[in-house]
Protein backbone atom coordinates (compact mmCIF):
# COMPACT_ATOMS: atom_id res chain seq x y z
CA UNK A 1 0.00 0.00 0.00
CA UNK A 2 1.08 3.49 -0.45
CA UNK A 3 3.70 4.95 1.56
CA UNK A 4 3.99 8.83 2.95
CA UNK A 5 7.70 9.91 4.32
CA UNK A 6 7.68 13.31 5.78
CA UNK A 7 10.96 15.05 6.91
CA UNK A 8 11.86 16.85 8.68
CA UNK A 9 10.32 15.60 11.95
CA UNK A 10 10.98 19.16 13.63
CA UNK A 11 11.96 22.30 12.21
CA UNK A 12 12.12 25.92 13.54
CA UNK A 13 12.52 28.97 11.90
CA UNK A 14 12.61 32.71 12.20
CA UNK A 15 9.68 34.95 12.28
CA UNK A 16 9.43 36.37 8.93
CA UNK A 17 11.76 33.50 7.08
CA UNK A 18 10.44 30.47 4.69
CA UNK A 19 9.63 26.80 5.71
CA UNK A 20 9.87 23.99 3.57
CA UNK A 21 8.27 20.52 4.35
CA UNK A 22 9.02 17.36 1.92
CA UNK A 23 7.34 14.72 1.38
CA UNK A 24 7.79 11.30 -0.94
CA UNK A 25 5.61 8.84 -1.74
CA UNK A 26 5.57 5.40 -2.98
CA UNK A 27 2.58 4.42 -5.14
CA UNK A 28 2.41 6.28 -8.48
CA UNK A 29 -0.94 5.91 -8.87
CA UNK A 30 -1.60 8.83 -6.17
CA UNK A 31 -2.60 11.61 -7.69
CA UNK A 32 -4.44 14.07 -4.65
CA UNK A 33 -2.45 15.42 -2.10
CA UNK A 34 -3.66 17.83 0.83
CA UNK A 35 -2.14 19.43 3.75
CA UNK A 36 -3.30 19.32 7.18
CA UNK A 37 -2.07 21.67 9.66
CA UNK A 38 -3.00 20.59 13.23
CA UNK A 39 -2.66 22.78 16.24
CA UNK A 40 -2.17 21.47 19.85
CA UNK A 41 -5.06 19.50 20.99
CA UNK A 42 -7.06 20.36 17.81
CA UNK A 43 -8.07 18.85 14.92
CA UNK A 44 -6.00 18.66 11.50
CA UNK A 45 -7.04 21.46 9.04
CA UNK A 46 -6.71 21.00 5.38
CA UNK A 47 -5.19 24.29 4.76
CA UNK A 48 -3.78 23.63 0.97
CA UNK A 49 -4.19 20.40 -1.75
CA UNK A 50 -2.50 19.56 -5.10
CA UNK A 51 -3.56 17.07 -8.01
CA UNK A 52 -1.26 15.03 -10.19
CA UNK A 53 -2.30 16.71 -12.85
CA UNK A 54 -0.79 20.83 -11.22
CA UNK A 55 2.73 21.01 -10.80
CA UNK A 56 2.35 23.97 -8.55
CA UNK A 57 -0.29 25.96 -6.39
CA UNK A 58 -0.21 28.92 -4.29
CA UNK A 59 -2.53 30.06 -1.71
CA UNK A 60 -1.82 33.72 -0.12
CA UNK A 61 1.91 32.41 1.82
CA UNK A 62 1.24 28.94 1.44
CA UNK A 63 2.04 26.87 -1.90
CA UNK A 64 2.90 23.15 -2.40
CA UNK A 65 4.73 21.57 -5.18
CA UNK A 66 5.05 18.29 -6.83
CA UNK A 67 7.36 16.52 -9.03
CA UNK A 68 5.19 12.90 -10.01
CA UNK A 69 8.15 11.75 -11.66
CA UNK A 70 10.12 11.30 -8.39
CA UNK A 71 7.43 11.27 -6.25
CA UNK A 72 7.79 14.53 -4.33
CA UNK A 73 5.83 16.99 -3.12
CA UNK A 74 6.54 20.06 -0.88
CA UNK A 75 4.89 22.85 1.47
CA UNK A 76 6.71 26.11 1.01
CA UNK A 77 5.38 28.92 3.99
CA UNK A 78 6.65 32.10 3.12
CA UNK A 79 7.18 35.33 5.37
CA UNK A 80 6.14 33.13 8.99
CA UNK A 81 4.15 33.88 11.88
CA UNK A 82 3.89 33.05 15.22
CA UNK A 83 0.19 31.39 14.09
CA UNK A 84 2.28 29.19 12.04
CA UNK A 85 3.69 27.30 14.86
CA UNK A 86 1.41 23.63 14.53
CA UNK A 87 1.88 20.31 13.40
CA UNK A 88 1.67 19.87 9.51
CA UNK A 89 1.57 16.29 7.85
CA UNK A 90 1.46 15.53 4.20
CA UNK A 91 -0.95 13.14 3.40
CA UNK A 92 -1.68 11.22 -0.23
CA UNK A 93 -4.78 9.50 -1.89
CA UNK A 94 -4.80 7.82 -4.97
CA UNK A 95 -7.99 7.16 -7.49
CA UNK A 96 -10.28 4.08 -5.94
CA UNK A 97 -8.86 3.73 -2.54
CA UNK A 98 -11.37 5.88 -0.57
CA UNK A 99 -8.83 6.64 2.02
CA UNK A 100 -5.81 9.30 3.01
CA UNK A 101 -2.66 8.36 4.14
CA UNK A 102 -0.55 10.50 6.06
CA UNK A 103 3.12 11.32 6.70
CA UNK A 104 4.10 11.32 10.69
CA UNK A 105 3.99 14.84 10.46
CA UNK A 106 6.74 18.46 10.95
CA UNK A 107 6.67 20.38 14.23
CA UNK A 108 7.35 23.55 13.06
CA UNK A 109 8.32 26.58 15.77
CA UNK A 110 8.56 29.79 14.73
CA UNK A 111 10.84 31.86 16.58
CA UNK A 112 10.30 35.32 17.59
CA UNK B 1 -19.02 26.85 8.48
CA UNK B 2 -20.72 23.33 9.32
CA UNK B 3 -18.36 21.11 11.57
CA UNK B 4 -17.97 17.22 12.01
CA UNK B 5 -19.44 16.70 15.98
CA UNK B 6 -17.89 14.04 17.67
CA UNK B 7 -18.97 13.00 21.39
CA UNK B 8 -18.13 12.78 23.78
CA UNK B 9 -14.46 15.06 23.52
CA UNK B 10 -12.80 12.65 26.13
CA UNK B 11 -13.74 9.16 27.53
CA UNK B 12 -11.97 7.02 30.45
CA UNK B 13 -12.52 3.06 30.31
CA UNK B 14 -11.56 -0.08 32.17
CA UNK B 15 -9.53 -2.40 30.24
CA UNK B 16 -12.11 -5.19 28.36
CA UNK B 17 -14.97 -2.65 28.35
CA UNK B 18 -16.84 -1.47 25.40
CA UNK B 19 -17.07 2.10 23.91
CA UNK B 20 -19.15 3.69 21.30
CA UNK B 21 -17.70 7.30 20.31
CA UNK B 22 -19.93 8.86 18.05
CA UNK B 23 -19.95 11.69 15.16
CA UNK B 24 -22.53 13.82 13.57
CA UNK B 25 -21.22 14.36 10.00
CA UNK B 26 -21.91 17.29 8.17
CA UNK B 27 -25.08 16.58 6.94
CA UNK B 28 -24.88 16.24 2.90
CA UNK B 29 -21.41 14.34 3.23
CA UNK B 30 -21.78 10.95 1.86
CA UNK B 31 -18.70 9.71 3.23
CA UNK B 32 -17.52 8.94 6.46
CA UNK B 33 -13.74 7.80 7.75
CA UNK B 34 -12.60 7.05 11.26
CA UNK B 35 -8.70 7.47 12.25
CA UNK B 36 -6.90 7.48 15.31
CA UNK B 37 -3.95 9.37 16.00
CA UNK B 38 -2.03 7.99 19.20
CA UNK B 39 -0.28 11.03 21.25
CA UNK B 40 2.60 12.40 19.24
CA UNK B 41 2.20 10.27 15.98
CA UNK B 42 0.67 10.34 12.95
CA UNK B 43 -2.99 9.93 11.73
CA UNK B 44 -4.00 6.85 11.10
CA UNK B 45 -6.48 5.65 8.69
CA UNK B 46 -9.08 2.80 10.28
CA UNK B 47 -12.09 3.05 8.06
CA UNK B 48 -13.91 4.34 5.43
CA UNK B 49 -17.83 4.15 4.55
CA UNK B 50 -20.38 4.65 2.22
CA UNK B 51 -23.16 3.98 1.18
CA UNK B 52 -24.33 1.76 4.42
CA UNK B 53 -21.27 -0.61 3.94
CA UNK B 54 -17.20 -0.43 4.67
CA UNK B 55 -15.54 0.70 1.90
CA UNK B 56 -12.35 0.24 3.28
CA UNK B 57 -10.43 -0.80 6.26
CA UNK B 58 -7.14 -0.89 7.80
CA UNK B 59 -5.38 -3.82 9.44
CA UNK B 60 -5.87 -1.59 12.83
CA UNK B 61 -9.43 -2.36 11.74
CA UNK B 62 -9.89 -5.70 13.34
CA UNK B 63 -12.47 -7.58 14.47
CA UNK B 64 -12.90 -5.50 17.64
CA UNK B 65 -14.03 -2.83 15.68
CA UNK B 66 -17.44 -1.91 14.42
CA UNK B 67 -19.04 0.82 12.60
CA UNK B 68 -22.54 1.98 11.99
CA UNK B 69 -24.87 4.37 10.86
CA UNK B 70 -27.77 3.61 12.87
CA UNK B 71 -29.78 6.50 11.72
CA UNK B 72 -29.63 9.83 8.86
CA UNK B 73 -26.98 11.82 11.25
CA UNK B 74 -24.70 10.00 13.64
CA UNK B 75 -21.47 7.31 12.58
CA UNK B 76 -20.16 5.24 15.22
CA UNK B 77 -16.97 3.74 16.30
CA UNK B 78 -17.53 0.73 18.66
CA UNK B 79 -14.44 -0.89 20.08
CA UNK B 80 -16.02 -3.60 21.48
CA UNK B 81 -13.25 -5.05 24.42
CA UNK B 82 -10.79 -2.29 24.82
CA UNK B 83 -7.04 -3.01 25.37
CA UNK B 84 -4.56 -0.34 26.75
CA UNK B 85 -3.00 0.42 23.75
CA UNK B 86 -6.57 1.68 22.06
CA UNK B 87 -5.61 4.76 24.04
CA UNK B 88 -5.41 7.58 21.53
CA UNK B 89 -7.44 10.32 19.79
CA UNK B 90 -10.25 9.04 17.52
CA UNK B 91 -11.07 11.20 14.64
CA UNK B 92 -14.00 10.85 12.88
CA UNK B 93 -14.35 12.48 9.00
CA UNK B 94 -16.58 12.93 6.77
CA UNK B 95 -16.37 14.24 2.83
CA UNK B 96 -18.98 15.41 0.08
CA UNK B 97 -17.26 13.24 -2.67
CA UNK B 98 -14.68 10.20 -1.00
CA UNK B 99 -10.65 11.17 -0.10
CA UNK B 100 -9.58 12.04 -3.49
CA UNK B 101 -11.58 14.11 -4.53
CA UNK B 102 -12.12 16.97 -1.62
CA UNK B 103 -10.13 15.70 1.52
CA UNK B 104 -11.95 15.73 4.74
CA UNK B 105 -13.58 17.78 7.61
CA UNK B 106 -12.63 16.35 10.93
CA UNK B 107 -14.22 16.60 13.91
CA UNK B 108 -12.71 17.99 17.26
CA UNK B 109 -11.62 14.08 18.38
CA UNK B 110 -12.80 11.84 21.25
CA UNK B 111 -9.73 10.94 23.04
CA UNK B 112 -9.91 7.68 25.06
CA UNK B 113 -7.73 6.38 27.72
CA UNK B 114 -7.51 2.68 28.66
CA UNK B 115 -6.87 2.20 31.99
Amino acid sequence: GENVEQHPSTLSVQEGDSAVIKCTYSDSASNYFPWYKQELGKRPQLIIDIRSNVGEKKDQRIAVTLNKTAKHFSLHITETQPEDSAVYFCAASKRGDDKIIFGKGTRLHILP
Amino acid sequence: EPEVTQTPSHQVTQMGQEVILRCVPISNHLYFYWYRQILGQKVEFLVSFYNNEISEKSEIFDDQFSVERPDGSNFTLKIRSTKLEDSAMYFCASSAGGAGLRGYTFGSGTRLTVV
